[in-house]
């Protein structure tokens, strides 16, 4: 089945604990792109990657990392996270950024406390 | 700065109705259009592509056609369903940022039996 995976679902954490939120896609997919989402707010993109080691960032980058060393993998990388990175974050990935389909993951709830 | 409004906020309707959701962009120059449904929980599930060389698109009940002019896009739903429940996202990119999809913040649809 094609999919975007995401991994944990859920995560409660404290303010300055490291934590990776992994990605991955079984679509031979080139785009994939991480957004949050907050209420009143929509969804907004944190990073992009167009291709393996090309990634950019999105509108709101800023306490994030992204790598991309495999095509079919998108970790999304939080340093130091702080409270105001609550939220709900989705990774997406589509056949290229010019065209086609974006798919999208179930969404991970990450709590920073 | 793209901003992507979505009109109504908010519907309630009885079953069997045929329904118009509205979507608008301050950027009229969209590349892709994509309509999206996220039903509450879960993550988004991808409904309609508009392409940037397409202005409508057909999937069973659903209609989604987009007036590149304006920045306006329409979702149409016939003879909706209970089933139908759900927020509707609408979403689309720029030339300039390929890939990267400006939301809006849904219209929450609730059909009853």
């Amino acid at each position: 089945e094609a999919q975007v995976t995401q991994n944990p679902r859920y995560l409660i954490t404290v303010t300055g604990k490291k934590l990776t939120v992994t990605c991955s896609q079984n679509m031979n997919h080139e785009y994939m792109s991480w957004y949050r989402q907050d209420p009143g707010l929509g969804l907004r993109q944190i990073y992009y990657s167009m291709n393996v080691e090309v990634t950019d960032k999105g509108d709101v980058p800023e306490g994030y990392k992204v790598s991309r060393k495999e095509k079919r993998n998108f970790p999304l990388i939080l340093e130091s996270p702080s409270p105001n990175q609550t939220s709900l974050y989705f990774c997406a990935s589509s056949l290229s950024g010019y065209e086609g389909t974006q798919y999208f993951g179930p969404g991970t709830r990450l709590l920073v406390l | 700065k793209q901003e992507v409004t979505q009109i109504p906020a908010a519907l309630s309707v009885p079953e069997g109705e045929n329904l118009v959701l509205n979507c608008s962009f301050t950027d009229s120059a969209i590349y892709n259009l994509q309509w999206f449904r996220q039903d509450p929980g879960k993550g988004l599930t991808s409904l309609l592509l508009i392409q940037s060389s397409q202005r409508e698109q057909t999937s069973g009940r659903l209609n989604a056609s987009l007036d590149k002019s304006s920045g306006r896009s329409t979702l149409y739903i016939a003879a909706s369903q209970p089933g139908d429940s759900a927020t509707y996202l609408c979403a689309g990119d720029r030339g300039s940022t390929l890939g990267r999809l400006y939301f809006g913040r849904g219209t929450q649809l609730t059909v009853w039996p």
